[in-house]
């Protein structure tokens, strides 16, 4: 079975440049949810979707940051404009449901570098 | 709300010696408790969890972990560790009320010396 897939891997950016990140969840898979994780430290929840609803983006950094999850399979992740605070890896994961149960599979994440 | 802390950022141990990994949790209701590892350049690996009934809970790669409610704890432990255990290892807790969200501690990275 193919894991959470994520791309890409590896971003460089300039300060102020619009990046986006894509993720592809573990089919049947109905939640989705996108982390931040910064150097030395545990992830953090930014986003959360169930099948296309976001039903917590509450840690979402609204103004510069926005997700979509289109017929609820596939997420984009973007960022504009980036500063340099926001170089950290980007992680998708996802859930057969959304109960506390659940176990969360993570995707090989993206790191994005802001110069 | 809701943390994990895990005391320790550095365990070192010998190959083919025990291994433990501390967590402890604060919640508010019933928790559920998790464990990643993370290899570099590479994204989080489920290990195992707790959610209700026996309290030593075992898991991928030979490793268990026992649940304390008294103690608020969640050691992950391995009877003999290897060398390509070295990693970064991650506790989490969820409970199913409130934001209802995955809360990880800062991670313990594990060496394991040959």
């Amino acid at each position: 079975e193919a894991g959470v897939v994520q791309s890409p891997r590896y971003k460089i950016i300039e300060k102020k440049q619009p990046v986006a990140f894509w993720c592809n969840p573990i089919s049947g898979h109905n939640t989705l949810y996108w982390y931040r994780q910064n150097l030395g430290q545990g992830p953090e929840l930014l986003i959360r979707y169930e099948n296309e609803e976001a039903v917590d983006d509450s840690q979402l950094p609204k103004d510069r940051f926005s997700a979509e999850r289109l017929k609820g399979v596939d997420s984009t992740l973007k960022i504009q404009p980036a500063e340099l605070g926001d170089s950290a890896v980007y992680l998708c994961a996802s859930s057969l449901g959304e109960r506390a149960t659940d176990t969360q599979y993570f995707g090989p994440g993206t790191r994005l570098t802001v110069l | 709300a809701q943390s994990v802390a895990q005391p320790e950022d550095q365990v070192n141990v010998a190959e083919g010696n025990p291994l433990t990994v501390k967590c402890t949790y604060s919640v508010s209701g019933n928790p559920y408790l998790f464990w990643y590892v993370q290899y570099p350049n590479r994204g989080l690996q489920f290990l195992l969890k707790y959610i209700t009934g026996d309290n030593l809970v075992k898991g991928s790669y030979g490793f268990e972990a026992e649940f304390n409610k008294s103690q608020t704890s969640f050691h992950l432990k391995k009877p003999s560790a290897l060398v390509s255990d070295s990693a970064l290892y991650f506790c989490a807790v969820r409970v199913e009320t409130g934001a209802n969200n995955l809360f990880f501690g800062t991670g313990t990275r594990l060496t394991v010396i040959p």
